[in-house]
């Protein structure tokens, strides 16, 4: 299954609304996964089962979405969330990976 | 705290073999399922392999079958990827997260460098 990001890059400024898309070559269901990696770090889950929020995530971060259309939405841009996003989806082997989403400063 | 703490990258020459390990600490490793992940220089995330809490299920993204092996050690808190015949093309930061559906504790990844 190929996840497709859009778009692959971003500028925004801070306070600023911003929404990613990922798109599924199939449907996937609610098996979607977001993660958020800053320069030489590991991946930080943001949201998984496509719009569920992981404990201890800014309530800003947001998912929706089912089937072959996702949404990762940042209500008000705060400065540390300047970073790559990436969708994975976990409905069948193997688990890929969207291509990232890097997420600039304007 | 939970932990984990890759080991074992390295430079290993085209066609050589190297073992990566996986410490687990600060939550019951036999509970869950554990995946490997890597990711080449400045390219994105590859999920590449997982296996079940007891060993009995094992997954491979298709680059890697019958090159690469996952394996765990529930009483050592240990996760495991020997990685055999390998290219260019493997290099990369390999990390191990916890979980199957959620992965949401991740080591802080370890190089693996192909070249001769």
């Amino acid at each position: 299954i190929q996840l497709t990001q859009s778009p692959s890059s971003l500028s925004a400024s801070v306070g600023d609304r911003v929404t990613i898309t990922c798109r599924a070559s199939q449907a996937i269901s609610s098996y979607l996964a977001w993660y958020q990696q800053k320069p030489g770090k590991a991946p930080k889950l943001l949201i998984y089962a496509a719009s569920t929020l992981q404990s201890g995530v800014p309530s800003r971060f947001s998912g929706s979405g089912s089937g072959t259309d996702f949404t990762l939405t940042i209500s008000s841009l705060q400065p540390e969330d300047f970073a790559t996003y990436y969708c994975q989806q976990l409905n069948s082997y193997p688990y890929t990976f969207g291509q990232g989403t890097k997420l600039e400063i304007k | 705290e939970v932990q984990l703490v890759e080991s074992g990258g390295g430079l290993v020459q085209p066609g050589g073999s190297l073992r990566l390990s996986c410490a687990a600490s600060g939550f019951t490793f036999s509970s869950y399922w554990m995946t490997w992940v890597r990711q080449a220089p400045g390219k994105g995330l590859e999920w590449v392999a997982n296996i079940k809490q007891d060993g009995s299920e094992k997954y491979y993204v298709d680059s890697v079958k019958g090159r690469f092996t996952i394996s765990r050690d529930n009483a050592k808190n240990s996760l495991y990827l020997q990685m055999n015949s390998l290219r260019a093309e493997d290099t990369a930061v390999f990390y191990c997260a916890r979980g199957h559906y959620t992965f949401d504790i991740w080591g802080q990844g370890t190089m693996v460098t192909v070249s001769s």
